[in-house]
């Protein structure tokens, strides 16, 4: 069973920095491409970032150049370095699997819990 | 103009189908999309549904029932998931994405009431 296990949320300062870590298992991480979408309160769900399986990165424009997406495959392990953060990154933040496609990936299919992030002063 | 715009709310009746549709930008093709479907619950994680690209390439998620499934409107440009056989349990948002440009990009979503 596939099983996704976010941390590392929490109350943050406007400006400050919060590393996100979302601990996998249950399938074969190293083949797997991977997500982090976030909710803000009473919003709908928004991409953040996703990594392939072989390492490419993407994101949002809304967090490019100050976010950093990475993974650890020996560890079955995804991480989001988030760093100046504002009010607006305030959201519960999800990290979720993209299953391999014969021409890459397809988009997530499971999700974790999510962790909340709150940023305020 | 969003990349993909779906109904902010729709109402139906327990029994009845309901068709949730999500359009997609003038200049972005349907045809060639892979469109996804999750459901939200409040308090809970998104739910992966389906994804649906043609008749003969589509996947339903585990464990989700045959009375949702996907489809297209060409003629609209338009991803539709249709829920047939409504239950009380089916309220809740409904969101669509598909990969455009480099990044995955939801549908604001739509909430949805069976009563």
């Amino acid at each position: 069973e596939v099983q996704l296990v976010e941390s590392g949320g929490g109350l943050v300062q406007p400006g400050g920095c919060l590393r996100l870590s979302c601990a996998a298992s249950g399938f074969t991480f190293s083949t797997y491409s991977m997500n982090w979408v976030r909710q803000a309160p009473g919003k709908g769900l928004e991409w953040v970032s996703y990594i392939t399986y072989s390492g490419s990165t993407y994101y949002a424009d809304s967090v490019r150049g100050r976010f950093t997406i990475s993974r650890d495959n020996a560890k079955s392990s995804l991480h989001l370095q988030m760093n100046s953060l504002t009010a607006e990154d305030t959201a519960v933040y999800y990290c979720a699997t993209s299953p391999p496609s014969s021409s890459g990936s397809y988009g997530p299919d499971h999700w974790g819990q999510g962790t909340p992030v709150t940023v305020s002063s | 103009q969003a990349v993909l715009t779906q109904p902010s709310s729709l109402s139906a009746s327990p029994g009845a189908s309901a068709s949730l549709t999500c359009t997609l930008r003038s200049g972005i093709s349907v045809a060639t999309c892979w469109i996804y479907w999750y459901q939200q619950k409040p308090g809970s994680p998104p739910q992966y549904l389906l994804r649906y690209k043609s008749d003969s390439d589509k996947q339903q998620g585990s464990g989700v029932p045959s009375r949702f499934s996907g489809s297209k409107d060409a003629s609209a440009n338009a991803g539709i998931l249709l829920i047939s056989g409504l239950q009380s349990e089916d309220e809740a948002d409904y969101y669509c994405l598909i990969w455009h440009s480099s990044a995955w990009v939801f549908g604001g979503g739509t909430k949805l009431t069976v009563l």
